[in-house]
C-alpha cells in the first residue's frame, strides 16, 4: 500500500523567511499529488496539484511545489512566509486501484509564523 | 454558501451510545468520502461514494456503516461508541470517477469526543 512522509511535524519561521515542506510517498506507479492547507478552525483547502507536465507547480498565495520523481518526492516551498501562513499543511497522494483512486494523507506540519 | 457542511460540528457522547453525523454537498458532485483524523492529526479515509455506491471501504469497524440516500448526502452511522471513535471526522466530495485528477472539496468536520 502507498504512504505518505512528511519529515517536518512542526516547522517555526520569522515573517520572510522561506519555506521548505519535505514530503515523500511510497508508490512505483502513476501517482497524483496534491498539498492542503487547513488554517485554523477552518475546513482544509487545495493549495495545489500534480498530475503530469512540469515538475514545479504553482500555486494559491505564492506557493510552489516540485515533484523529483527519482526521489519520490513532493516538497511544497515559498519564497518568503507571513503571519497568515500559519496553519497545518498536508501532503496527499492518490494512486489508481482497480476503477478507483485511493487517496491518502501525510500526517500534515504545523507551520507557525511569528510576526 | 456553505459547499460541504457536515452536522453536528462538535459531539460529545458516552461509551456505547449509538450517533449519526450528517454530510451535505451543494458542488452537484458524485463522490463523497468519510476520513478519519486522529489526535496525533493523521488523516486516514474510511468510506467513500460514486454516485450513491460505496466504492472505497478501508479497514474500519463495522460499526460504521456510511449511508448515502442521494449524490448530494453521504451520513455515517456509529454504533457502540469507544474510546478510541474520538477523533476529528471530515466529510469530502469530489466531482470524477472517486477523485483522480479532481479537487477534494472538505467540510468542517465533526469533532466527536466520546467519553
Amino acid at each position: 500500500a502507498q504512504s505518505v512522509s512528511q519529515h517536518n511535524h512542526h516547522v517555526i519561521l520569522s515573517e520572510a523567511a522561506s519555506l521548505e515542506l519535505g514530503c515523500n510517498y511510497s508508490y512505483g506507479g502513476t501517482v497524483n499529488l496534491f498539498w492542503y492547507v487547513q488554517y485554523p478552525g477552518q475546513h482544509l483547502q487545495l493549495l495545489l496539484k500534480y498530475f503530469s507536465g512540469d515538475p514545479l507547480v504553482k500555486g494559491i498565495k505564492g506557493f510552489e511545489a516540485e515533484f523529483i520523481k527519482s526521489k519520490f518526492s513532493f516538497n511544497l516551498r515559498k519564497p518568503s512566509v507571513q503571519w497568515s501562513d500559519t496553519a497545518e499543511y498536508f501532503c496527499a497522494v492518490r494512486v489508481r486501484a482497480g476503477g478507483s483512486y485511493i487517496p491518502t494523507f501525510g500526517r500534515g506540519t504545523s507551520l507557525i509564523v511569528h510576526p | 454558501d456553505t459547499a460541504v457542511s457536515q452536522t453536528p460540528k462538535y459531539l460529545v457522547t458516552q461509551m456505547g451510545n449509538d450517533k449519526s453525523i450528517k454530510c451535505e454537498q451543494n458542488l452537484g458532485h458524485d463522490t463523497m468520502y468519510w476520513y478519519k483524523q486522529d489526535s496525533k492529526k493523521f488523516l486516514k479515509i474510511m468510506f467513500s461514494y460514486n454516485n450513491k455506491e460505496l466504492i472505497i471501504n478501508e479497514t474500519v469497524p463495522n460499526r460504521f456503516s456510511p449511508k448515502s440516500p442521494d449524490k448530494a448526502h453521504l451520513n455515517l452511522h456509529i454504533n457502540s461508541l469507544e474510546l478510541g471513535d474520538s477523533a476529528v471526522y471530515f466529510c469530502a466530495s469530489s466531482q470524477g470517477l472517486a477523485g483522480g485528477h479532481n479537487e477534494q472539496f472538505f467540510g468542517p468536520g465533526t469533532r466527536l469526543t466520546v467519553l
